[in-house]
C-alpha cells in the first residue's frame, strides 16, 4: 500500500495483559515514530527510530512499554501488563528523515487500545 | 506546559463561512511549524509546513501564517465545506528534530 499501515484497529485487552501494536511505514521512509493520543489531548511523543542508530526512547511512560523495529521497516509496540490509563489511540508515522526540514509526516490511521 | 497553544479548543461555523485557527508557540529555536487535519477516527495528515522565513503558505482553501518574531501562526480556512469538518493541529519542530503538538482546534462545519 502507499500508506502508514496500522494493526489492530482496535485492541481490547484486560487489565494485566500484554498487547503488541504492529506498524509498517511507507517502504523507503528512515524515519518512524509512535505517539499517543488521549482524548483532548495533544500527540505524545513515545519512540522514534532512524534507519540503524539507536532508537530515541525517550518518551517512553514506563518500562512495560518497548518498541523494536526489525530490518528497518516493520515496527512493532508492546505494552506490558496493560493498565487503565493505557487505554488511548497509539499513532505510528513516518517520514523520509527526522528533522529534515520539509519532509512530512505521514500517519497511520492508529490503533484504539481499551482497557477494561 | 505546553510549549504548542492553540485557540480555541472548538469552534462550529456554517457552510461557506470562513474561519481562522490560532497557534502560539514558545519553542525556541525552531526549525518548521506544520499544521495538520486530522478526521474522527483517521490519523494526522500534513496541510502545510512553514519554515521560520516564510509568512505564508497555501494548500488549497487552507491558508497558514507565521510570525517568528512573535512566535503566532494561524490556519484560515476559506469558504468551509462540510468536510472540513476535523480537528486541526499545530506542530513545531525544534531545531533538534523534536516535535512538539498542539492539543488541536475542533472544527465542525454545519449546512
Amino acid at each position: 500500500g502507499a500508506g502508514v499501515s496500522q494493526s489492530p484497529s482496535n485492541k481490547v485487552t484486560e487489565k494485566g495483559k500484554d498487547v503488541e501494536l504492529r506498524c509498517d511505514p511507507i517502504s523507503g521512509h528512515t524515519a518512524l515514530y509512535w505517539y499517543r493520543q488521549s482524548l483532548g489531548q495533544g500527540l505524545e511523543f513515545l519512540i522514534y527510530f532512524q534507519g540503524n542508530s539507536a532508537p530515541d526512547k525517550s518518551g517512553l511512560p514506563s518500562d512495560r512499554f518497548s518498541a523494536e523495529r526489525t530490518g528497518g521497516s516493520v515496527s512493532t509496540l508492546t505494552i506490558q501488563r496493560t493498565q487503565q490509563e493505557d487505554s488511548a489511540v497509539y499513532l505510528c508515522a513516518s517520514s523520509q528523515a527526522r528533522g529534515s526540514g520539509n519532509s512530512p509526516l505521514h500517519f497511520g490511521n492508529g490503533t484504539r487500545l481499551t482497557v477494561t | 506546559k505546553n510549549q504548542v497553544e492553540q485557540s480555541p479548543q472548538s469552534l462550529i461555523i456554517l457552510e461557506g463561512k470562513n474561519c481562522t485557527l490560532q497557534c502560539n508557540y514558545t519553542v525556541s529555536p525552531f526549525s518548521n511549524l506544520r499544521w495538520y487535519k486530522q478526521d474522527t477516527g483517521r490519523g494526522p495528515v500534513s496541510l502545510t509546513i512553514m519554515t521560520f522565513s516564510e509568512n505564508t503558505k497555501s494548500n488549497g482553501r487552507y491558508t497558514a501564517t507565521l510570525d517568528a518574531d512573535t512566535k503566532q501562526s494561524s490556519l484560515h480556512i476559506t469558504a468551509s465545506q462540510l468536510s472540513d469538518s476535523a480537528s486541526y493541529i499545530c506542530v513545531v519542530d525544534d531545531s533538534w528534530g523534536k516535535l512538539q503538538f498542539g492539543a488541536g482546534t475542533q472544527v465542525v462545519v454545519t449546512p
